[in-house]
C-alpha cells in the first residue's frame, strides 16, 4: 500500500519540545521530505533525509529509519510562529511524493 | 521560497463557468505540479510537466485541463466543475522532476468554490 500516517493533531507549550511523528509503508524508498504549512499559506520545505539518522537545522531537526519505516520532525524552544501544519511526504518508487494528510500543530502559551 | 506565484488567490464559479488558474516560476525550474489540497487529506498529485512535456495525469476528469507554454507558466483551465472540487489548488516548480532530493517549491494556492 501506499500509506503515510501522522497524528491529526497535537499541542504544545511556547519553549517546549514537541516530536511530529511519520510513519510510511511505500515499496521502494527515495527519501523523506517534511513541509511547513500555515493556514491559507504555500507549504515551505523544511528537510529532506534519504540516509538513516537526525539531521539538524536550528531549531528545527529530522530523523529517518529506513528500516523501521519512520520519522520524526523534531521542534525544540517552540515559538508562537511555529503553529502550523506539517506535511510528511515520501519519494516512492516511481520519485513520485506521496504525502501524509498532515499534523495541525497548536502552540499555547 | 516566494518563487512561485499564483492567480487568482480565491475563486468562486458556478458549475457551468469556464475558468483558468495561472502560476508562474521564477526560479528557473524545469518541473511544475498541479497539486489538489482538501481539508484533512493528503495532497492529490493532479499532473506534471517535465520541460513543458506532461509526464504525469493521475487520473484526473477531463473537466481540468492542464497547458504548460514554457517551463515558467502553467495553467488549468476548468470547466463544468462540480461542487466536490472546491479545494486549495496549488502549483509547484522542481529543477528536474524526479530526482531524489529534488525539493518542490509551492505557490500560495487558489482557493476554489464551485457552487
Amino acid at each position: 500500500g501506499q500509506n503515510i500516517d501522522q497524528p491529526t493533531e497535537m499541542t504544545a507549550t511556547e519553549g517546549a519540545i514537541v516530536q511530529i511523528n511519520c510513519t510510511y509503508q511505500t515499496s521502494g524508498f527515495n527519501g523523506l521530505f517534511w513541509y511547513q504549512q500555515h493556514a491559507g499559506e504555500a507549504p515551505t520545505f523544511l528537510s529532506y533525509n534519504v540516509l538513516d539518522g537526525l539531521e539538524e537545522k536550528g531549531r528545527f531537526s529530522s530523523f529517518l529509519s529506513r528500516s523501521k519505516g519512520y520519522s520524526y520532525l523534531l521542534l525544540k524552544e517552540l515559538q508562537m510562529k511555529d503553529s502550523a501544519s506539517y506535511l510528511c511526504a515520501e519519494r516512492d518508487s516511481n520519485y513520485q511524493l506521496i504525502w501524509g494528510a498532515g499534523t495541525k500543530l497548536i502552540i499555547k502559551p | 521560497e516566494t518563487g512561485v506565484t499564483q492567480t487568482p488567490r480565491h475563486l468562486v464559479m458556478g458549475m457551468t463557468n469556464k475558468k483558468s488558474l495561472k502560476c508562474e516560476q521564477h526560479l528557473g525550474h524545469n518541473a511544475m505540479y498541479w497539486y489538489k489540497q482538501s481539508a484533512k487529506k493528503p495532497l492529490e498529485l493532479m499532473f506534471v510537466y517535465n520541460f513543458k512535456e506532461q509526464t504525469e495525469n493521475n487520473s484526473v476528469p477531463s473537466r481540468f485541463s492542464p497547458e504548460c507554454p514554457n517551463s515558467s507558466h502553467l495553467f488549468l483551465h476548468l470547466h463544468t466543475l462540480q461542487p466536490e472540487d472546491s479545494a486549495l489548488y496549488l502549483c509547484a516548480s522542481s529543477q528536474e522532476g524526479g530526482g531524489g532530493a529534488d525539493t518542490q517549491y509551492f505557490g500560495p494556492g487558489t482557493r476554489l468554490t464551485v457552487l
